[in-house]
């Protein structure tokens, strides 16, 4: 199983800013089958970045995602009021679909 | 549009079997090449992958629980249907149905989810 960790747990950011936030894997994710997905209090995630870099369909380009292997970045370029959430990396290189622990985006 | 709704009991009691239901509409299964899963998450935790049946009814599931979960599509009914037997209290969450469409091996669409509480 290839486990995900997240980090930092949480980040504290004001609006504005720019976040970056890091999944590192247990073993390389070949052909960058990694996804980003964001969370609301209250909701179902929403995908963002799938294939490492790629936006999901209607994502703001203020949402980047880059890396390859085992070392994966989601980057949030100026943080906009809604943005501020928890966000999850999930990884489909193998089986179980696993995903990291969550790096919640919180108003600083 | 593309709709999933999650439905089942909201509280079970220790040792019996869960059974949830994913209806979902605005694309057909084997057209779409759908990928189904169902996914949980506790309370205040993180998100937990559970098993996947596909639109040519290929099916998946997480080693840890196989021997509890048995996932199965209604085409009839544009449903899939999870099964989880033994049910305990360490299994309360929220239960969602998500998607991939197209052939698309990521969850696309997520249902808003069901809370299922696990207590005598």
């Amino acid at each position: 199983e290839i486990v995900l960790t997240q980090s930092p747990a949480t980040l504290s950011l004001s609006p504005g800013e720019r976040a970056t936030l890091s999944c590192r894997a247990s073993q390389s994710i070949a052909s960058d089958y990694l996804a980003w997905y964001q969370q609301k209090p209250g909701q179902a995630p929403r995908l963002l970045i799938f294939d490492a870099s790629y936006r999901a369909t209607g994502i703001p380009a203020r949402f980047s995602g880059s890396g390859s292997g085992t070392d994966f970045t989601l980057t949030i370029s100026s943080l906009e009021p809604e943005d501020f959430a928890v966000y999850y990396c999930q990884q489909r290189r193998s089986w179980p679909r696993t995903f990291g622990h969550g790096t919640k985006v919180d108003i600083k | 549009q593309v709709t999933l709704k999650e439905s089942g009991p909201a509280l079970v009691k220790p040792t019996q079997t869960l059974t949830l239901t994913c209806t979902f509409s605005g694309f057909s299964p084997i057209s779409s090449k759908m990928r189904a899963s169902w996914i949980r998450q506790p309370p205040g935790k993180a998100l937990e992958w559970l098993a996947r049946i596909d639109w040519d009814d290929e099916k998946f599931y997480s080693p840890s629980l196989k021997t509890r979960l048995t996932i199965s599509q209604v085409t009839s009914k544009n449903q899939v249907v999870l099964k989880m037997t033994n049910m305990d209290p360490v299994d309360t969450a929220t239960y969602y149905c998500a998607v991939g469409l197209h052939g698309d091996d990521y969850f696309d669409y997520w249902g808003q989810g069901t809370l299922v509480t696990v207590s005598s």
